[in-house]
């Protein structure tokens, strides 16, 4: 079935680039999508990308695709102590209309 | 910018008891959804609601729960006979048109806490 992993936590310094990183295995994925959950808050969609593209920027965050080895990550520039939180990468497939998330990666930013 | 509400933040309850869980999805909105994260664990899917009928559920979403569109604003979860491992973080979303063409937009989350 399908399956997204992610590193579970990374920690980096104030100002630094995070890259944060996620596998997913559905092929049929057609859109991939990164959440941002800060502590006892809900889902904040941050951004997404169509599985025909390989790149997308939006601000201080870049999203990349490598589609060959269902590869997905988000680098986010610039880090700052309010980009801490839990980061959530999902995909939903074409058939379904369900959001398949990964496990999480926590973020933390040292001043 | 409108935004999914849900009621009550938090919800404690006995074994055994039903509990309906209450979301507000944004008003043009007109696909439904509920997830659920136990503690340390994934998002899970558990339904889709589309024109007032389910049109996707998980294996989580069995007999035990209901989803239903009281009038034109609620979209509500029951679990008719709560257990122990339905304590999670229960996520309503909605989104305008239907996944993936559409993102889902989360509200905050009720936490069930079940004695």
């Amino acid at each position: 079935g399908e399956d997204v992993e992610q590193s579970l936590f990374l920690s980096v310094r104030e100002g630094d680039s995070s890259v944060i990183n996620c596998t997913y295995t559905d092929s049929s994925s057609t859109y991939l999508y990164w959440y941002k959950q800060e502590p006892g808050a809900g889902l904040q969609l941050l951004t997404y990308i169509f599985s025909n593209m390989d790149m997308k920027q939006d601000q201080r965050l870049t999203v990349l695709l490598n589609k060959k080895d269902k590869h997905l990550s988000l680098r986010i520039a610039d880090t700052q102590t309010g980009d801490s939180a839990i980061y959530f990468c999902a995909e939903v497939g074409g058939a379904t209309n369900k959001l398949i998330f990964g496990t999480g990666t926590l973020l933390a930013v040292q001043p | 910018e409108p935004e999914v509400t849900q009621t009550p933040s938090h919800q404690v309850t006995q074994m055994g008891q039903e509990v309906i869980l209450r979301c507000v999805p944004i008003s043009n909105h007109l696909y439904f959804y509920w997830y659920r994260q136990i503690l340390g664990q994934k998002v899970e899917f558990l339904v889709s609601f589309y024109n007032n009928e389910i049109s996707e559920k998980s294996e989580i979403f069995d007999d035990q729960f209901s989803v239903e569109r009281p009038d034109g604003s609620n979209f509500t979860l029951k679990i008719r006979s709560t257990k122990l491992e339905d304590s999670a973080m229960y996520f309503c979303a909605s989104s305008e048109l239907r996944a993936p063409t559409d993102t889902q937009y989360f509200g905050p989350g009720t936490r069930l806490t079940v004695l």
